[in-house]
């Protein structure tokens, strides 16, 4: 099955260490995207890559670090320097080339800072 | 900077009933589409519908519709003979046809189907 995994399903971080959430996705597209969800306030862009190797900020990157080394994967580090990073994270994908081309999500991660 | 805005945080209709989810944006681009999410309390976002922005006909799938009024930047969902299935979260979502295919989240509206 085609799709995107996200693990862990949930975390726990005491503060001031940094943690690394999975992405990954077996659909052959080419963008990568990472997402954080908080209550009453939607989904907000954290970074997104086009290609291997490359990656830009969304709009909410302070506090978090991400790599592109394969197609398929992209990790989301969420680092000591993010304030408040209590929040559910997700991973979306999507292919570049052709007609209008949704973006896929994966499950999820809720991440929670003890 | 693109923004999406949905004013109902809440609504709730009857089994079986129709109801219409609202849904405005604003762009100074011509060229664009929108899309309709749906977050179940699973919390995996599903895509709903979707609406080509040059495309003058509204998307219509199964029991999902939506009214697009470009001139107005309105893009609302009605949901025909609801089912307890459809309580969710929904999301407008705003994307340009250009670049890097960014999308742009509503803050959602949150529809409670009852019995």
């Amino acid at each position: 099955d085609g799709g995107i995994t996200q693990s862990p399903k949930y975390l726990f971080r005491k503060e001031g260490q940094n943690v690394t959430l999975s992405c990954e996705q077996n659909l052959n597209h080419d963008a990568m995207y990472w997402y954080r969800q908080d209550p009453g306030q939607g989904l907000r862009l954290i970074y997104y890559s086009q290609i291997v190797n490359d990656f830009q900020k969304g709009d909410i990157a302070e506090g978090y670090s991400v790599s592109r080394e394969k197609k398929e994967s992209f990790p989301l580090t969420v680092t000591s320097a993010q304030k408040n990073p209590t929040a559910f994270y997700l991973c979306a994908s999507t292919k570049l080339a052709g007609s209008v081309n949704e973006q896929f999500f994966g499950p999820g991660t809720r991440l929670t800072v003890l | 900077a693109q923004t999406v805005t949905q004013s109902q945080p809440e609504m709730s209709v009857q089994e079986a009933e129709t109801v219409t989810l609202s849904c405005t944006y604003d762009t100074s681009e011509s060229d664009y589409y929108l899309f309709w999410y749906k977050q179940p309390p699973s919390r995996q976002m599903i895509l709903v519908i979707r609406q080509e922005a040059y495309k003058q006909q509204n998307a219509t799938e199964n029991r999902f519709s939506v009214n697009f009024q470009k001139a107005a930047k309105s893009f609302s969902l009605k949901i025909s003979d609801s089912q307890l299935g459809d309580a969710a979260m929904y999301f407008c979502a705003y994307r340009p046809n250009f670049g890097n295919e960014k999308l742009t989240f509503g803050t959602g509206t949150r529809l409670t189907i009852i019995p």
